[in-house]
């Protein structure tokens, strides 16, 4: 069966530093792999996706994340963060051709000034 | 933004009564998806429907049914609520790329 899991619940950083939030998934081949991100008392808004091709892949606000294969990994990275990225960040992984994305547990990011 | 909305948003109600929650989208999509949010659980799928009238049953479906007559309205229904319900409910729609775009949410306590 498929699985996600972040094994970060709680991440502190400073505004400024560098980030990067794991993600490990279980799934016998290829997934599809999303990043989504929450803001308190809002929705989930998808920050990056993964289906095929370049393992590094671009998302918005200067996120991005990188496929290992090797690892079963989808981690996401983002070089200076921002105040305004404290929020909580869901990795997800879908089955090709099926209906269903299973999500992980998440990560709560606090930004310190 | 997808077209999405939810309502209600905010929903206090008592054990033992039925409660209907509707997620209505404006673009036509086949997909649509019901999940439960709740702390250290993440999102998980309660019911979803791949057209009117067709739907299928998601990871946590026990307590709810739904129902899709048209196109654009997808609804959650529990039958009688316990307060193993309290959640915050997120419908979601899955785009022709195989994205799931989601909806604002409604929180919902049972007391």
């Amino acid at each position: 069966a498929q699985s996600v899991t972040q094994p970060d619940i709680h991440i502190t950083v400073s505004e400024g530093a560098s980030l990067e939030l794991r993600c490990n998934y279980s799934y016998g081949a290829t997934p599809y792999l999303f990043w989504y991100v929450q803001s308190p008392g809002q929705g989930l808004q998808l920050l990056l996706k993964y289906f095929s091709g370049d393992t590094l892949v671009q998302g918005i606000k200067g996120f991005e994340a990188e496929f290992k294969r090797s690892q079963s990994s989808f981690n996401l990275r983002k070089p200076s963060v921002h105040w305004s990225d404290a929020a909580e960040y869901f990795c997800a992984v879908g089955e090709r051709n099926t209906d269903k994305l299973i999500f992980g547990t998440g990560t709560r990011l606090q930004v310190f000034p | 933004d997808a077209g999405i909305t939810q309502s209600p948003r905010h929903k206090v109600t008592e054990t033992g009564t039925p409660v209907t929650l509707r997620c209505h989208q404006t673009e036509n999509h086949r997909y649509m998806y019901w999940y439960r949010q709740d702390p250290g659980h993440g999102l998980r799928l309660i019911h979803y429907s791949y057209g009117v009238k067709d739907t299928d049953k998601g990871e946590v479906s026990d307590g709810y049914s739904v129902s899709r007559s048209k196109t654009e309205d997808f609804l959650l229904t529990l039958e009688s609520a316990t307060s193993s319900q309290t959640s915050v409910y997120f419908c979601a729609i899955r785009e022709s790329t195989d994205t799931q775009y989601f909806g604002p949410g409604t929180r919902l306590t049972v007391l």
